[in-house]
């Protein structure tokens, strides 16, 4: 079964510290993995998916097997950053559904 | 493109009524999907559907019904409302397997 496990419902952290939202996730095929953000009053939108590799909005994510994490860290936090975020695990390759973790609400305070 | 759009944005419903929610997309995806957000649960899939004419049940079926007849139109039913469905109902939409997911604005239900 999939299962994905993001430990922290709330986390906060001054403007300009160092973030890590965690990920953890069970699967027993070849994962793909995904983070998507929701702010205040706005739509789920994706952030970053593991296998574009690509930095957005200074967030980066790498996924490790060994550990079965996904993690997502930004060097410098933004006021802006502040919004829910959800980690999700699909099947490499595409899958039709995917399973999101119950996510954390991550606050940038001034 | 309106991209995903979702009717309506709120509603209160009685114990037992039913009532349609209205999910479409523009962009011409094969895929769509409902989900439904409470506080604590997350994001919790009900019904997908890989194609016009086929659905599939996700986590959290009972108690909703889909049909998809058109790509563009995804509607889900909820044939006698129970208060536990009070909730946050998410439609998205995503181009074929493995591409983004795009969301709707949600629609905020209330059963009472």
């Amino acid at each position: 079964a999939q299962r994905v496990t993001q430990p922290e419902k709330l986390l906060s952290v001054f403007k300009g510290a160092p973030v890590e939202l965690k990920c953890n996730y069970s699967y027993s095929g070849s994962p793909e993995l995904f983070w998507y953000v929701q702010y205040s009053r706005q739509r789920l939108q994706l952030l970053l998916r593991h296998i574009s590799r690509e930095s957005i909005k200074g967030f980066t994510a790498d996924l490790n097997k060994g550990e079965t994490s996904f993690h997502l860290k930004k060097p410098f936090a933004q006021e802006e950053d502040s919004a829910m975020y959800y980690c999700a695990l699909g099947r490499q390759g595409g899958s039709e559904k995917l399973v999101f973790g119950k996510g954390t609400k991550l606050t940038v305070n001034p | 493109n309106a991209g995903v759009t979702q009717t309506p944005k709120f509603q209160v419903l009685k114990t037992g009524q039913s009532m349609t929610l209205q999910c479409a997309q523009d962009m011409n995806h094969e895929y769509m999907s409902w989900y439904r957000q409470d506080p604590g649960m997350g994001l919790r899939l009900i019904h997908y559907s890989v194609g016009a004419g086929i659905t599939d049940q996700g986590e959290v079926p009972n108690g909703y019904n889909v049909s998809r007849s058109t790509t563009e139109d995804f509607p889900l039913r909820l044939l006698s409302a129970a208060p536990s469905q009070t909730s946050v109902y998410f439609c998205a939409s995503s181009r074929d397997r493995g591409n983004e997911q795009f969301f709707g604005p949600g629609t905020r239900l209330t059963v009472l």
